[in-house]
């Protein structure tokens, strides 16, 4: 089953504001990602973490990996609506060997124009 | 289109009947991997494989669930005598592999959805 807890479970917000949402772990993951999933589509890849502390950016989107490394954060600034979709966090244990990822349940986000 | 390919993208079976999917990954991909998601959930492991050996098998994946990567570039999954509770988004990725370190970063298809009336 899941082990990771996402929220918010679903955010509405209008066109141009900024987004945060996380995802949280009972256990430590050595890689965190964040995809994006539209309706009958698969997920899309759209940051990967792969060290404690570390921040990285992909356009108006930027994401953390927790100190803890228990914990993940994702931002969108200045909201489209081409953003809307759901959003997924995903933790992997170990790059060394089997490459399994765990994900939350998702953030579905609305942004009204 | 060189990302993940999925088919069928939409089946409709009855209870009982088998299914096939079929997934050819990222051309120059190793590791192929099987998963399932159903409505409002995010997407569950099943299985992944590294060239043709299948080395890792969710508790999900039921002796009604047979998958395959025969010669090490594509992949089926197989469900016989298909439940209503089969009905799921099947999912497959796949990722590149160097030496000892995985990328950690998987690319999915489009995925196949299937419904067991």
């Amino acid at each position: 089953g899941q082990q990771l807890n996402q929220s918010p479970q679903s955010m509405f917000i209008q066109e141009g504001e900024d987004v945060s949402m996380n995802c949280t772990s009972s256990s430590i993951f050595n890689t965190w990602l964040w995809y994006k999933q539209e309706p009958g589509e698969g997920p899309v890849l759209l940051i990967a973490l792969y060290k404690a502390g570390e921040l990285t950016s992909n356009g108006r989107l930027t994401a953390q990996f927790g100190i803890t490394r228990k914990d993940s954060f994702l931002n969108i600034s200045a909201s489209i609506p081409s953003d809307v979709g759901i959003y997924f966090c995903a933790g992997q244990r170990t790059v060394t060997s089997g490459s399994r990822l765990t994900f939350g349940e998702g953030t579905q986000l609305t942004v009204n124009p | 289109d060189t990302g993940v390919s999925q088919d069928p993208r939409h089946k409709i079976t009855k209870r009982g009947q088998n299914v096939t999917f079929r997934c050819d990954p990222i051309s120059e991909h190793n590791r192929l991997y099987w998963y399932r998601q159903t409505l409002g959930q995010g997407p569950e492991f099943l299985t992944y494989f590294q060239n043709e050996a299948q080395l890792e098998k969710s508790r999900l994946l039921s002796d009604r669930f047979s998958a395959e990567r025969p010669k090490g570039s594509f992949s089926t999954l197989e469900i016989q005598r298909t439940e209503q509770g089969d009905s799921a988004m099947y999912l497959c990725a796949s990722s590149l592999r160097l030496g000892t370190i995985n990328t950690g970063e998987l690319f999915f298809g489009e995925g196949s959805r299937l419904t067991v009336l």
